[in-house]
């Protein structure tokens, strides 16, 4: 069975730092990768996939993730972090593109924004 | 642009009481997905539809049941409601096929209390 692991559950940045995220995956074949976004109380807003291609996929926001099949990994990151940007970021797997097909969620990374 | 539409978007109920919650597809999405994320917990899935019949189920309770309408609009039917259904339900919703498909788009939720 597929999963996904996000070895951190909270992340404290200053703002205007950097922030990398970390996200592992488990799964037989090349899954096709999410990263959202929820801020408190709020759905979940797509910032970014990697179906195939480029392995450095940019997403909303600023953000940018990196595909690395060697790894198993796709971890996000910004370059410069803003206070707006707090919130629970998920990683999630989706096992190929046909219609009706389930996401597997990491945990969840929650981010802390220090002015 | 418009998203996908749930309502409604807060709900108390009684223990052994039923609820309905309704999910409407962003316009032109054939496939709609149901989530469960309880209190400090990532979105677990429970059940999918593509083209009106049933994709995918998830861990969804023999007292839980869904269906996808004609017009694409989704129901999710709760009955003898527990005090642990207390969570937040998503509905996304996916184009069924080409190069979006695969990609879920969430709604705001439904924030369901059992007291």
């Amino acid at each position: 069975a597929q999963s996904v692991t996000q070895p951190d559950i909270h992340i404290t940045v200053s703002e205007g730092a950097s922030l990398e995220l970390r996200c592992n995956y488990s799964y037989g074949a090349t899954p096709y990768l999410f990263w959202y976004v929820q801020s408190p109380g709020q759905g979940l807003q797509l910032l970014l996939k990697y179906f195939s291609g480029d392995t450095l996929v940019q997403g909303i926001k600023g953000f940018e993730a990196e595909f690395k099949r060697s790894q198993s990994s796709f971890n996000l990151r910004k370059p410069s972090v803003h206070w707006s940007d707090a919130a629970e970021y998920f990683c999630a797997v989706v096992q190929g593109k046909a219609a009706g097909n389930k996401l597997t969620f990491g945990g969840g990374t929650r981010v802390l924004v220090k002015p | 642009a418009a998203g996908v539409i749930q309502s409604p978007r807060h709900l108390i109920k009684e223990k052994r009481e039923t609820a309905t919650l309704k999910c409407y597809p962003i316009p032109r999405h054939d496939t709609v997905y149901w989530y469960q994320q309880g209190p400090g917990q990532d979105p677990q899935f429970l059940i999918s539809f593509y083209e009106k019949m049933q994709s995918d189920k998830g861990s969804i309770p023999d007292r839980f049941s869904a269906q996808q309408f004609s017009d694409y609009h989704s129901e999710l039917n709760m009955s003898s409601l527990e005090l642990g259904d207390s969570a937040l339900y998503f509905c996304a919703s996916s184009p069924g096929s080409g190069t979006g498909g695969g990609t879920q788009y969430f709604g705001p939720g439904t924030r369901l209390l059992v007291l």
